[in-house]
């Protein structure tokens, strides 16, 4: 079967770092996908990863293990904005499959 | 570049009526996603369209349905509508199958 598991809710201050973890279970994997989703917005894309390792984009990083079915997406230096949804996204050979999202408050 | 654009954006319908939603995809891409999103159940897929056949389907009832055209433009529909079907229909769009998805704003459809 399919099935990811993200935290639901997560708090975190004005410029810290904070990292957000998901395992996953999927049978033909491609890639995983992370999506931010500001509430009453439509998704839009953080990042991918096909490989093993931790791709950098900005204040934005994500990691993949695949032989462990994990990855995290680390966001540093939070802003006020920052406060969304993010969706955790494995992609199989057939379908992109999204979390249920874990929605991430930023306090001052 | 013009995004995915759905429409309508807001829709308000009885139980037992049929719905049809629109969604045009960004220009060049080939690949249409359709997406179900409730607060409980979060991003729910419904299906994919690539060159104008069905290439996947979710876990969802005959009622839903869908098709896309030589445009790439796809439309779905929900017939006999039902209360649960209160969601936001979210469509994607990506150059092909696997790819990046570009999602639109989405359709906020209420069952009454």
């Amino acid at each position: 079967g399919q099935n990811i598991d993200q935290p639901t809710e997560m708090t975190a201050t004005e410029g810290a770092i904070v990292q957000i973890n998901c395992t996953y279970q999927t049978s033909g994997f491609n890639g995983l996908f992370w999506y931010q989703q500001h509430a009453g917005e439509a998704p839009t894309f953080l990042s991918y990863n096909v490989l093993d390792g931790l791709e950098e984009k900005g204040r934005f990083s994500s990691f993949l293990s695949r032989s462990k079915g994990y990855s995290y997406l680390l966001l540093k230096e939070l802003q006020m904005k920052d406060s969304a949804s993010y969706l955790c996204a494995p992609h199989n050979t057939d379908k992109l499959i999204f979390g249920t999202g874990t929605r991430l408050q930023v306090f001052p | 570049k013009a995004g995915v654009t759905q429409t309508p954006r807001y829709l308000i319908k009885t139980r037992g009526q049929q719905v049809t939603l629109s969604c045009s995809p960004i220009s060049g891409h080939r690949s249409v996603s359709w997406y179900q999103q409730t607060p409980g159940q979060g991003l729910q897929f419904l299906f994919e369209y690539f060159s104008e056949t069905q290439r996947n389907k979710g876990n969802f009832p005959g009622r839903f349905s869908g098709r896309q055209f030589s445009n790439s433009r796809s439309e779905m529909n929900v017939s006999t509508l039902e209360l649960g079907d209160s969601a936001l229909y979210l469509c994607a769009s990506s150059l092909v199958p696997g790819n990046e998805q570009f999602f639109g704003p989405g359709t906020r459809l209420t069952v009454l």
